[in-house]
């Protein structure tokens, strides 16, 4: 399967402790994006990053939240101190930007987190 | 980007054409429309997308109206494994690279 894959596929943890999600993109795609998705909502932004620069971020993203990509290739988003609105599928995606080509993005399944 | 408007759900019979309309009134010159859909657990799936032209593949067509306001979705023959939620996006490529899901579209499929 050469789609994307994100690690773990659900994840239960307790308040105020700390989560790492993986998501390994489709090989050779330099931008890696975080959503995160609430029950009955369409996915919403967090970050975005191109090869190993995180570019942009959401206000969705605390400060409680970081990401990594440090080698331009798998990323990691950590929740610290978690809440039990943290609650939520997150969702990973990449893409190739080149020349003018149009860019889509290619989604995994998705890590749910539920926090208790 | 241009917000989108769909209608919350809607239903189809198994074997019918299934018509998802989605309205972007404010669309600009160089916003695409894209659709995917996200089966019930499952990350969302790419469908289509286009600037202008209607444009067709092995999942779907796409119409978008000559003054671009909006657009439709077309699945040929429904099956009951095309029941999802549709969102229509539009986005200016290459600068703000998010995407904008909104609510989408429930579609029921049935048999």
């Amino acid at each position: 399967d050469t789609g994307v894959s994100q690690d773990p596929r659900h994840k239960i943890t307790k308040r105020g402790q700390n989560v790492t999600f993986r998501c390994d993109p489709i090989s050779e795609h330099n931008r890696l994006y975080w959503y995160r998705q609430t029950l009955g909502q369409g996915p919403e932004f967090l970050t975005y990053f191109q090869n190993e620069a995180q570019l942009e971020k959401s206000r969705l993203l605390s400060d409680r939240f970081s990401a990594e990509r440090p080698k331009g290739s798998f990323s990691t988003l950590e929740i610290q101190r978690t809440e039990q609105g943290d609650s939520a599928m997150y969702l990973c995606a990449s893409s190739q930007i080149s020349g003018t080509e149009q860019e889509t993005q290619y989604f995994g399944p998705g890590t749910r987190l539920l926090v208790l | 980007d241009a917000k989108t408007t769909q209608p919350t759900s809607m239903d189809c019979a198994e074997g019918r054409a299934a018509n998802l309309p989605c309205n972007h009134s404010t669309i600009s010159g160089n916003e695409y429309v894209y659709w995917y859909r996200q089966i019930h657990s499952q990350g969302p799936q790419y469908i289509i997308h286009g600037l202008k032209n209607n444009e067709t593949n092995e999942m779907a067509s796409l119409i978008i109206t000559e003054d671009r306001k909006s657009s439709t979705l077309i699945l040929p023959h429904a099956t009951l494994r095309d029941t999802a939620v549709y969102y229509c996006i539009v986005r200016v490529w290459n600068n703000f690279n998010k995407f904008y899901f909104g609510s989408g579209t429930k579609l029921n499929v049935k048999p």
